[in-house]
Order: C-alpha cells, then sequence, then structure tokens
C-alpha cells in the first residue's frame, strides 16, 4: 500500500501557466519535503514543513510556493512554470531526527510546453 | 558544510555477483546518519538502508549491507547476489543533527547494470 502519494503521476502545462503538484501521507510523519530532480542529477531539496513550520531552502526560486493543509497534505504551486522547471518533483516525509529515513512518493514528472 | 561523494557515475555487475558502490563522506557534525536510496528508471526512491554515525555494527538488510569505516568517512553499499532488478540508480545520503532538519545531502548517484 502507498505510503506517500502523488498526484498526478504526470502533468503537463503551458509556460506560464500556474500548477499545483499533491502529495498526501497515511505514515502522520510530522515532516514533508519537496523535492526537484533534473535529468541524471541528484534531488535537490525545495522546502519542507516541520509540522506547520515553512522552511524554504536559500536558492529556491520565488516561483515556488507550498502549503500544508494539515498533517497529511502538502502542495506544490508553481505560479509562473518556465522550461527550465521541467523536472521530476518528489515529495517526501519523514519522523523528526538525523536516524529518520525519509519514504518519497512515485514522483509527479512536469513537462513544460 | 556537509557532502557526499560518489565517483562511480557507472558500474556493471554479472547477475548472482556481489557489487560494492562506494560513498565518502564530509561533516563536522559529531552525530549523522548515512542512507542509500534505490531509483529505477520509473523515477521513486527507494530507501534501502541506513547507518548511524554511533553504530557499533554494520548495517545489514537482506541483500544489502554497509561497508561502514568512520575513520575513512565512507559508507560504501554492498548488495551480494545482484538480481536483474537491481539494475538502477544509486544514491548516498547523509544527514545530520546542524543545519536545517530536513537536509539530507545526496551524492550525484551511480547507474548500476545488472547483466544477465
Amino acid at each position: 500500500d502507498a505510503m506517500v502519494i502523488q498526484n498526478p503521476r504526470y502533468q503537463v502545462t503551458q509556460f506560464g501557466k500556474p500548477v499545483t503538484l499533491s502529495c498526501s501521507q497515511t505514515l502522520n510523519h510530522n515532516v514533508m519535503y519537496w523535492y526537484q530532480q533534473k535529468s541524471s542529477q541528484a534531488p535537490k531539496l525545495l522546502f519542507h514543513y516541520y509540522d506547520k513550520d515553512f522552511n524554504n531552502e536559500a536558492d529556491t526560486p520565488d516561483n515556488f510556493q507550498s502549503r500544508r493543509p494539515n498533517t497529511s497534505f502538502c502542495f506544490l504551486d508553481i505560479r509562473s512554470p518556465g522550461l527550465g522547471d521541467a523536472a521530476m518533483y518528489l515529495c517526501a516525509t519523514s519522523r523528526q531526527g538525523s536516524n529518520q529515513p525519509q519514504h518519497f512518493g512515485d514522483g509527479t514528472r512536469l513537462s513544460i510546453l | 558544510a556537509q557532502k557526499i561523494t560518489q565517483t562511480q557515475p557507472g558500474m556493471f555487475v554479472q547477475e548472482k555477483e556481489a557489487v560494492t558502490l562506494d560513498c565518502t563522506y564530509d561533516t563536522s557534525d559529531p552525530s549523522y546518519g548515512l542512507f542509500w536510496y534505490k531509483q529505477p528508471s520509473s523515477g521513486e526512491m527507494i530507501f534501502l538502508i541506513y547507518q548511524g554515525s554511533y553504530d557499533q555494527q554494520n548495517a545489514t538488510e537482506g541483500r544489502y549491507s554497509l561497508n561502514f569505516q568512520k575513520a575513512r568517512k565512507s559508507a560504501n553499499l554492498v548488495i551480494s547476489a545482484s538480481q536483474l532488478g537491481d539494475s538502477a540508480m544509486y544514491f548516498c545520503a547523509m544527514r545530520g543533527q546542524g543545519g536545517s532538519q530536513g537536509n539530507l545531502i545526496f551524492g550525484k548517484g551511480t547507474k548500476l547494470s545488472v547483466k544477465p
């Protein structure tokens, strides 16, 4: 049973048209993350929530925003997607602590037309 | 600053043989965790194994084991009895006490191909 669920699996949007990616979890983990992964590269952390506390990575573009309305759900909003935003977007969850693994969803592959 | 280095962009292994994927790390944190993830071509990241910096024994998880050498700052993944389904990208990652709560630092990955 999937524990971190990302929808949709594939998303196509037009240049400049806002898009929202969603993530839900059944693990009741208090930390949720969004990563961007481009082809043949390692995942890059965009931001994470520790409970309701939002933490933005310093180099995350302003174009990217996130919402976490409750423990189970987290959304990634891209306000004006550019061609360079085409990537795999991975959601992950974990418990607090350096020994806690992050559990990833299957990812959403975003294409920009 | 924390850093993970995976020096093997690609590796080949014969089916049923063992393979070692290299990972070295750098950190000033006294307490940290090391993780290995598998990413098949379909894209999902699958957690494989964890090693804590204070763990006395090397971690093992089925066919996966971690050769942890703290003094050398290395945490190599050993896959025994390789299977065709093991063909994937493998990422080594580290998480420390310092810095951001969410800061899982990834290496660049090693692409493993298992030959029949």
